[in-house]
């Protein structure tokens, strides 16, 4: 079972390229995440996805975009780099379904840097 | 402003040297109160789950309780493999987002 798996690992990017973060998982979770993890300023949540066909904005969501085609995929992308973008970004997701909140499952993340 | 505020930053202790992290949280409508596991380089690993006050949660050395005001993760005799940094956070009101806390980075001497 490999849960959540992102790529690429990392990636060094010229300011002003288009880049894609790419998320799957296989858990069958409704639910899924983007953060971005920056030092001194922990975990912001940049988009979500309750379900596949919907999305919503997060604390930090400009210069973001993300669609969900389809249960599994939740890709990233950052239309024009800029290098405050640099950062390590995560993916999650959750069964949102059932009591309360459901806790979220991490991936190992992408590590960007944006020159 | 709702917010999620850990303590300390960062704690050093010798190894079966217990100690307790704080997580506490100004949120109207808590929904849920999580700890993660986060090892360098890699994503956050979940450990808790606790919905309501009095709530207690255990495995292996670690202990979680909550309060109406906050949260604790107890650690019991730590070993030098618990050495990390424990992020929490607090889903409230309606969705399923969370806000996590900084984290408190723990390392554990031999």
């Amino acid at each position: 079972i490999a849960g959540i798996t992102q790529a690429p690992t990392s990636q060094i990017l010229a300011a002003g390229r288009r880049m894609t973060l790419r998320c799957t998982q296989d858990m069958r979770h409704n639910a899924m995440y983007w953060y971005r993890q920056d030092l001194g300023l922990g975990l912001r949540l940049i988009h979500y996805s309750n379900t596949a066909g919907t999305t919503g904005k997060g604390e930090v969501p400009d210069g973001y975009s993300v669609s969900r085609a389809n249960t599994d995929d939740f890709p990233l992308t950052l239309a024009s780099a800029v290098p405050s973008q640099t950062s390590v970004y995560f993916c999650a997701s959750s069964d949102s379904f059932g009591r309360g909140y459901n806790e979220q499952f991490f991936g190992p993340g992408t590590r960007l840097t944006v020159l | 402003e709702d917010q999620v505020t850990q303590s300390p930053e960062a704690l050093r202790l010798q190894e079966g040297e217990s100690s307790s992290l704080n997580c506490s949280y100004t949120v109207s409508g808590l929904r849920g109160l999580f700890w993660y596991r986060q090892d360098p380089g890699k994503g956050p690993e979940f450990l808790f789950t606790l919905y309501s006050a009095g709530e207690e949660k255990e495995k292996e050395r670690l202990k979680a309780t909550l309060t109406k005001k906050e949260s604790f993760l107890h650690i019991t005799a730590p070993k030098p493999e618990d050495s990390a940094t424990y992020l929490c956070a607090v889903g409230y009101n309606a969705g399923n987002m969370l806000t996590f806390g900084g984290g408190t980075r723990l390392m554990v001497k031999p």
